[in-house]
């Protein structure tokens, strides 16, 4: 069992419409990341959320973290080819001298086709 | 400014051999982690190391190692490969401690036949 859960898992869905991705956890965060990967490169930092219910945008991108910072959302409106990818999740664990330890989710693989 | 760079990108191995995989930071960027990366799996933490100093280390076997010089760059080295080591070995340069805000290079892929 992942201590991140993401989903789903997979998507694929057509040019223009929206998706929402979840990223949930029973533990409790300091910080949350997002993440994209593309095929035969490394993750690619998307944003940080750190406070509880704290929302940011990124173009057509909205990120939210819950209010216990125990899971975070990821919205895409009318998407694009150019956003097929991997999108992870990841997250700091309070408490630990975590430095830049990250528990990473398993992935949500979008595919947006033309 | 130059990312993260890893060396090699491919390399084939047989099981007991071992290898060494080497990672430069991004200039300044003092915080070295790595990450083992599999489709069961998913991205793994292995170690992180600031200062020369391991300052976190994953739910990895004694045979996975490494070590920051100097310079910031570090390597991790494997011993005794088995067949499940066989994965992309992510390595990761952070600027800022405790953000989680990591800069990723494009990885190792290591398969060990």
């Amino acid at each position: 069992t992942q201590l991140l859960e993401q989903s789903p898992q997979f998507l694929s869905i057509q040019e223009g419409e929206n998706l929402t991705v979840y990223c949930n956890s029973s533990s409790v965060f300091s910080s949350l990341q997002w993440y994209r990967q593309e095929p035969g490169e490394g993750p690619v930092l998307l944003v940080t959320v750190v406070t509880g219910g704290e929302v940011k945008k990124l173009k057509r991108l909205t990120f939210q973290f819950g209010d216990a910072r125990k899971d975070s959302s990821l919205h895409i409106t009318a998407a694009q080819p150019g956003d097929t990818g991997l999108y992870l999740c990841a997250g700091a664990l309070t408490g630990n001298n975590a430095g830049n330890m990250l528990t990473f989710g398993g992935g949500t693989r979008l595919m947006v086709k033309p | 400014k130059a990312g993260v760079t890893q060396t090699p990108r491919y390399l084939i191995k047989t099981r007991g051999q071992q290898v060494t995989l080497s990672c430069s930071p991004i200039s300044g960027h003092r915080s070295v982690s790595w990450y083992q990366q599999t489709p069961g799996q998913g991205l793994q933490f292995l170690f992180e190391y600031f200062s020369e100093t391991q300052r976190n280390k994953g739910n990895f076997p004694g045979r996975f190692s490494g070590r920051q010089f100097s310079n910031s760059r570090s390597e991790m080295n494997v011993s005794t490969l088995e067949l499940g080591d066989s994965a992309l070995y992510l390595c990761a340069s952070s600027g800022r401690a405790g953000t989680g805000e990591l800069f990723f290079g494009e990885g190792s892929r290591l398969t060990v036949l």
